[in-house]
């Protein structure tokens, strides 16, 4: 099976440090997505973002940025200045162009301290 | 009601008891998709459903069984299930945007019914 590793399980930092969860994937397409969702303990999955592999641009959302690296096969995303309300469960996924299967990691568990 | 909704939230059940799932999109979709949640297991797909079609049914046990009477709701029915199906349920919705390949939008999730059994 392609997968999807977080190799971080858990993370903890103080309120105002910037953070940076990891995600390694494996595939064997040449067309594939990614995703980051946050799962607060409410338990819904949030989406974040959304990455085609023809676009290696990073991109910066307020306090998110996402780095894409196709040469590693490496989709990390980056807090800056965390904050509390950051806390939750993050996953990276991938899908293939051509498929409605998401496959997910298993989750880091970031934890931010007031 | 916007997004993905799920009832109940939480159910409790025993292992000879029949229950079922809810989940209602209201996002103009037309896919749906049960996942389910363990504890310390990434998030495993069970049945996908597009245009009210079961298009995937990952080797999922006859005692969960889906149904989807139309392009906004989707059960999860269940029926004597094991301590182990214990997890977080998960419906979400997408756009399938058709086409030869099968491309897809983003899955949105609903909150998810967390389920006990006893």
């Amino acid at each position: 099976a392609q997968k999807v590793t977080q190799a971080q399980t858990e993370i903890s930092v103080v309120e105002k440090e910037d953070v940076t969860l990891d995600c390694v994937y494996e595939t064997r397409d040449t067309t594939y997505y990614l995703f980051w969702y946050k799962q607060p303990p409410s338990g819904e999955l949030v989406f974040l973002i959304r990455r085609n592999s023809f676009d290696e641009q990073n991109e910066i959302s307020g306090r998110y940025s996402w780095n894409f690296q196709k040469s590693t096969s490496s989709f990390n995303f980056t807090i800056t200045a965390s904050q509390v309300v950051d806390s939750a469960v993050y996953f990276c996924a991938r899908s293939t162009g051509s498929a409605r299967q998401l496959t997910f990691g298993s989750g880091t568990q970031l934890t931010v301290l007031p | 009601e916007t997004g993905v909704t799920q009832t109940p939230r939480h159910l409790v059940m025993g292992m000879t008891n029949k229950k079922s799932l809810k989940c209602e999109q209201h996002l103009g979709h037309n896919a749906m998709y049960w996942y389910k949640q363990s504890a310390k297991k990434p998030l495993e797909l069970m049945f996908v459903y597009s245009l009210e079609e079961r298009v995937e049914n990952n080797s999922v046990p006859s005692r969960f069984s889906p149904e989807c009477p139309n392009s906004s709701h989707l059960f999860l029915h269940l029926h004597t299930l094991q301590p182990e199906d214990s997890a977080l349920y998960l419906c979400a919705s997408s756009q399938d945007l058709g086409g030869a390949l099968t491309i897809t939008d983003t899955q949105y999730f609903g909150p998810g019914t967390r389920l006990t059994v006893l």
